[in-house]
């Protein structure tokens, strides 16, 4: 069966710090996507980026970078330079491929992060 | 940027009372799904939906749980008979053939008292 481990359950820093999500799957599939989401305190959940399996690259999209190993099995997620605007809860997610190519997320419990004025 | 939008994003219901969400998914995507997460809680898969029929579904989705795709646009979840622990924030999201990111609504708050 799938996992994502956010060991992280809460995170509090000073604006304009960095803060690094941690996020550790387990899965015997050897195809498989990770996903970072974030769930500002509005509710909805905004995609922030996915990868798959075979792309090891780190990835950095303006103050954002992410950081897949899959020697350790994790996929953590940097912010640099936080803004108040980051405070939400980041999910992070892996995807399973089921039936007819269809493909479900299992989520993490989530990490509150906190940004600090 | 296309959207998947959800409809009521907000109901109050009596127990036992039936209930059903509604959604619009992204016009050109294939796949369907709902997502459940529960007050403080990750968010869970419920099912999925393709070419017109439920392709998975996770242990929640019992007996009082329906979909259906009624025309060509919406998606609908249906609780026959509500209960306390129905009580969460429901999420449609939708995929198109060839990406593998899902796209979630902005939730509905379900709330039965």
């Amino acid at each position: 069966a799938q996992k994502v481990t956010q060991a992280q359950t809460e995170i509090s820093v000073v604006e304009k710090e960095d803060v690094t999500l941690d996020c550790v799957y387990e899965t015997r599939d050897t195809t498989y996507y990770l996903f970072w989401y974030k769930q500002p305190p509005s509710g909805e959940l905004v995609f922030l980026i996915r990868r798959n399996s075979f792309d090891e690259q780190n990835e950095i999209s303006g103050r954002y970078s992410w950081n897949f190993q899959k020697s350790t099995s994790s996929f953590n997620f940097t912010i640099t330079a936080s803004q108040v605007v980051d405070s939400a809860v980041y999910f992070c997610a892996l995807s399973e491929l089921s039936n007819f190519g269809n493909e479900k997320l299992t989520f993490g419990t989530g990490t509150r992060l906190t940004i600090i004025p | 940027e296309p959207e998947v939008t959800q409809t009521p994003s907000h109901q109050v219901t009596q127990m036992g009372q039936e209930v059903i969400l509604r959604c619009v998914p992204i016009s050109n995507h294939l796949y369907f799904y709902w997502y459940r997460q529960i007050l403080g809680q990750k968010v869970e898969f419920l099912v999925s939906f393709y070419n017109n029929e439920i392709s998975e579904k996770s242990e929640i989705f019992d007996d009082q749980f329906s979909v259906e795709r009624p025309d060509g646009s919406n998606f609908t979840l249906k609780i026959r008979s509500t209960k306390l622990e129905d009580s969460a924030m429901y999420f449609c999201a939708s995929r198109d053939r060839t990406g593998n990111t899902i796209y979630f609504g902005e939730g509905s708050w379900l709330t039965v008292v």
